[in-house]
């Protein structure tokens, strides 16, 4: 399986622009680029995906390399709730053609007030 | 829709019992995937299903694990018999069809306690 590799945590200030960074140089044509993030005690949540242009949401932005080989998550103004354990991901080709995610060990962002 | 729908929320179990834990999808949504979260491991996929049929059980650990999805609406995640190191947080996931295009939607989890 294609693999991510993401800083283990990072710290940011309220109301400030966050970058958060994947690495996945392994990346295949076809995989996407998906974004999840868990909030404490609650399940993995969507975020962004995207291909190969950059991609904006009303929660975030994706900015994706020319070359695919790494994408930053960009939170535009970060508040409390936006503390979690950031996931990057590659939805990738498993057997018969389906398609699977399978997690890293996410970035741990902390916001401070 | 009520979103993924995962019960019990938290089950504590005694050694070498069975625990069954059940998942509700999201209707039309053809991929179910079943995870597993510990702190030390993470968030290891177990198994999935599209269209009701397994497509990739690699991730289940011993054949103590087993799941089914009898239909489209509903999936089990067998443990017989349970063991301490069984404990964990399990997530059920659903999605669409779409390739990579589509998100995927987790439920609240269940909490797993073996003792």
């Amino acid at each position: 399986d294609a693999k991510t590799t993401q800083p283990n945590s990072m710290e940011s200030n309220e109301e400030e622009p966050v970058h958060l960074p994947c690495n996945h140089s392994t990346i295949s044509g076809t995989d996407y680029i998906h974004w999840y993030r868990q909030l404490p005690s609650q399940g993995p949540e969507y975020v962004i995906h995207g291909l190969t242009s950059n991609v904006n949401n009303r929660m975030a932005s994706l900015a994706i390399a020319e070359d695919r080989k790494s994408s930053t998550l960009i939170l535009h103004r970060a508040t409390l709730r936006d503390a979690a354990v950031y996931y990057c991901i590659l939805r990738i080709w498993g057997i018969q053609g389906a398609q699977k995610l399978v997690f890293g060990q996410g970035t741990r962002l902390t916001i401070n007030p | 829709d009520a979103g993924v729908i995962q019960s019990p929320r938290h089950e504590v179990t005694e050694m070498g019992q069975e625990v069954t834990l059940r998942c509700k999808p999201i209707s039309g949504h053809d991929y179910l995937f079943w995870y597993r979260q510990t702190m030390m491991r993470g968030l290891e996929l177990l198994i999935y299903f599209n269209n009701n049929v397994p497509i990739d059980d690699s991730g289940m650990p011993e054949d103590r694990f087993s799941a089914k999805m009898p239909n489209a609406s509903f999936s089990t995640l067998k443990i017989q018999p349970s063991e301490p190191r069984d404990s964990a947080v399990y997530f059920c996931a659903s999605s669409l069809p779409q390739g990579g295009r589509t998100e995927a939607f987790f439920g609240q989890g269940t909490r797993l306690t073996v003792v």
